[in-house]
């Protein structure tokens, strides 16, 4: 089946700091999603970004489709930002499969 | 408001015992899915559901069963087989017609002791 690798695994910024998180996908999707899980485990739809680029506010995100990768980027990040950001990628029939998730600290 | 509720949020439980976790949705969605997360974990699929009266096993099924009687309700039983039930659970719902958008609901806490 298709693997879906996130990276870093763990990162931790400075408040107002930018940083990029990687999805990288090991075959063709028809539907690509990023969640932020946060500290008390609700998951959040950030984007649901099959291809192109989105941005809503701080957060933006970007598919390259035809090269099997998605980033999400967080600007000016900030301590409520903190959590486990997750892709989760569908091939077509009704299984997601999610990453292993990259878990992001903002300190103040 | 729409959206997806489970319930209980916390639950504990003796060794043994079956227990059922509630999963509501009023979005219309067709399709229904139980997730499975572990502490600093990522999801797995448990069960999941296209239509009413019809469901398949996920990657870990073993030791749990669903129903799907009604397409607003998906409920999840844990039943004494599964050897390591102390987890997260999440609910899940998308509709299929508009690309297969997950959505979640808060999640439940099961302990088992």
């Amino acid at each position: 089946g298709i693997q879906v690798e996130q990276s870093p695994p763990d990162l931790i910024l400075q408040e107002g700091a930018n940083s990029t998180l990687r999805c990288n996908f090991s075959d063709s999707v028809n539907n690509l999603q990023w969640f932020h899980q946060n500290p008390w485990g609700q998951l959040i739809n950030l984007f649901y970004i099959p291809s192109g680029t989105k941005q809503n506010g701080r957060l933006s995100a970007t598919t390259v489709a035809t090269e099997r990768y998605s980033l999400l980027y967080i600007s000016s990040s900030q301590t409520t930002d903190s959590g486990v950001y997750f892709c989760a990628v569908n091939t077509g029939g009704f299984k997601t499969i999610f990453g292993a998730g990259t878990r992001l600290f903002v300190k103040a | 408001d729409g959206g997806i509720t489970q319930s209980p949020k916390y639950l504990f439980r003796k060794e043994g015992q079956n227990v059922t976790l509630s999963c509501e949705q009023n979005l219309n969605h067709d399709a229904m899915y139980w997730y499975r997360q572990d502490p600093g974990q990522g999801l797995r699929l448990i069960y999941y559901s296209q239509i009413v009266n019809d469901f398949q096993k996920g990657d870990i099924a073993e030791g749990y069963s669903v129903s799907r009687e009604k397409k607003e309700s998906f409920p999840l039983t844990v039943t004494s087989a599964q050897k390591n039930p102390t987890a997260f659970y999440l609910c899940a719902s998308a509709q299929t017609s508009s690309g297969n958008t997950i959505y979640f609901g808060e999640g439940s806490w099961l302990t088992v002791v």
